[in-house]
């Protein structure tokens, strides 16, 4: 069964600290992964992607890796900001003839000052 | 560029009532067109995508339907609501299918069946 599974479900840090959400998945055939921010009743933005052949990328303060040997990414966060506060969601793109996107359920970060 | 425009942004309805949502992209042609839904604490389940227009792929058996009447515009209908299809509906849209193409989100619309 394709499926992606995120870790933790929730988080709180404190302005200015890291954090590291994780993502395992079982999806195949495997296309890419991505990572999304979803702010509260909004869309999500995308903030990297990754193919097969990447094992990490970055986008400011955020830096995602993957090991698909494992089939595990992680998302890292450096110098937390409270609008970093939003739900993470990491999603694997299956390459059947269109984009079929499978979505983790999601990582709720919530940034105190 | 690009932008991708939903609404309503929110809706309550009642119970049989039908519903129509729509969602239109802007600056690009031929893009796949996506319908998405997120229940309460759940990751997002896609409901349909389209390819082309009158072109509309089911993903999962439901009491909804999806239509493309235009190349840029792809339309989410029901004709009688069920307090099951509560939920927040997004719209999405990518051009090609390269391993590393994007995929874009609409604002979402929070329906609330009642």
């Amino acid at each position: 069964k394709n499926q992606v599974e995120q870790s933790p479900q929730s988080l709180i840090i404190l302005e200015g600290k890291n954090c590291t959400l994780q993502c395992n998945y079982t999806v195949s055939p495997f296309s890419n992964l991505r990572w999304y921010k979803q702010d509260t009743g909004r869309g999500p933005v995308s903030l990297t992607i990754m193919t097969f052949s990447e094992n990490t990328k970055s986008n400011g303060r955020y830096t995602a890796t993957l090991d698909a040997d494992t089939k595990q990414s992680s998302l890292h966060i450096t110098a937390s900001q409270l609008s970093d506060s939003a739900s993470y969601i990491c999603v694997v793109s299956m390459n059947t003839g269109f984009q079929k996107l499978v979505f983790g359920t999601g990582t709720r970060l919530l940034v105190s000052p | 560029s690009q932008t991708i425009h939903q609404w309503p942004a929110t809706l309550v309805q009642p119970v049989g009532s039908p519903l129509s949502l729509e969602c239109t992209v802007e600056g690009t042609s031929n893009p796949n067109l996506y319908w998405y839904r997120q229940a309460a604490g759940r990751g997002l389940q896609l409901l349909f995508y389209s390819v082309g227009i009158g072109q509309i792929s089911s993903e999962v058996p439901q009491n909804l339907s999806a239509s493309r009447p235009q190349d840029r515009q792809f339309i989410l209908s029901s004709k009688k609501l069920l307090l099951s299809d509560s939920g927040f509906y997004l719209c999405a849209w990518s051009v090609l299918d390269r391993e590393d193409t994007e995929a874009f989100f609409g604002q979402g619309t929070r329906l609330t069946v009642v």
